[in-house]
């Protein structure tokens, strides 16, 4: 079964810092997807980055990147020059399967907090 | 962007009456959406998934005739919860995936604030 883990419940930063946040995820499959979405208080999801694990290019998103370890099974985010505005919940997910096949499976997510 | 709209918004009900929660796509066709639930400080759990006409599928330990799925066209697809009660207070959360273009990617409507009293 596939599973993802976000081993950080809750992280702050100060405004204008860096901050990762971690996420690794366990599978046997070798096609598949990943992605960071933003919850913020208003609770709407919105997607932040995705990345293809066939690809090899970390993806980036202006502020927001990724660093995909294949082998390790690791796929964190970096946001440079946090905003007040990231502060959110932060859900890390994964999906196999292609066209209409296959759910999001979701972290537990973590509390990222940007203090002035 | 791919945008997916909610409505309503938030809903206040009496136990034992129905509630519809109606999910569109705005600017896309979708081909699969998906109805989540989502409780205080957790992650998003998966109720179901639709494909245009067809039945929905649902996951285990959720009642089919409980909450009830139909995905009529591309663009819209509504969640029934039928005789709510109490217990069936939540946050609900749709999301859509395009047919075309990013079509691994999901789009989450804004959610809809269920109380049952």
């Amino acid at each position: 079964a596939q599973t993802v883990t976000q081993s950080q419940p809750e992280m702050s930063v100060q405004e204008a810092e860096t901050v990762t946040l971690s996420c690794t995820y366990d599978t046997s499959e070798n096609n598949y997807y990943l992605f960071w979405y933003k919850q913020p208080p208003s609770r709407q999801m919105i997607l932040v980055i995705r990345q293809e694990a066939y690809k090899q290019q970390n993806a980036t998103e202006n502020r927001f990147s990724v660093n995909f370890q294949k082998a390790a099974k690791s796929f964190s985010l970096k946001i440079s020059d946090s905003q007040l505005g990231d502060t959110a919940m932060y859900f890390c997910a994964f999906r196999f399967g292609r066209g209409s096949q296959g759910n999001l499976i979701f972290g537990k997510g973590t509390k990222l907090s940007v203090k002035p | 962007g791919a945008v997916v709209s909610q409505h309503p918004s938030w809903v206040i009900c009496k136990s034992g009456t129905s509630v519809k929660i109606e999910c569109r796509s705005l600017d896309f066709q979708a081909t699969t959406m998906f109805w989540y639930r989502q409780f205080p400080k957790q992650s998003l759990m998966l109720m179901a998934t639709s494909n245009e006409g067809s039945k929905a599928t649902y996951e285990q330990g959720v009642e089919k005739d409980k909450f009830l799925i139909n995905h009529a066209s591309l663009t819209l697809s509504t969640l029934t919860v039928t005789s709510a009660h109490p217990e069936d207070s939540s946050f609900y959360i749709c999301s859509a995936r395009p047919g075309q273009g990013a079509p691994e990617t999901q789009y989450f409507g804004p959610g809809t604030r269920l109380l049952v009293l």
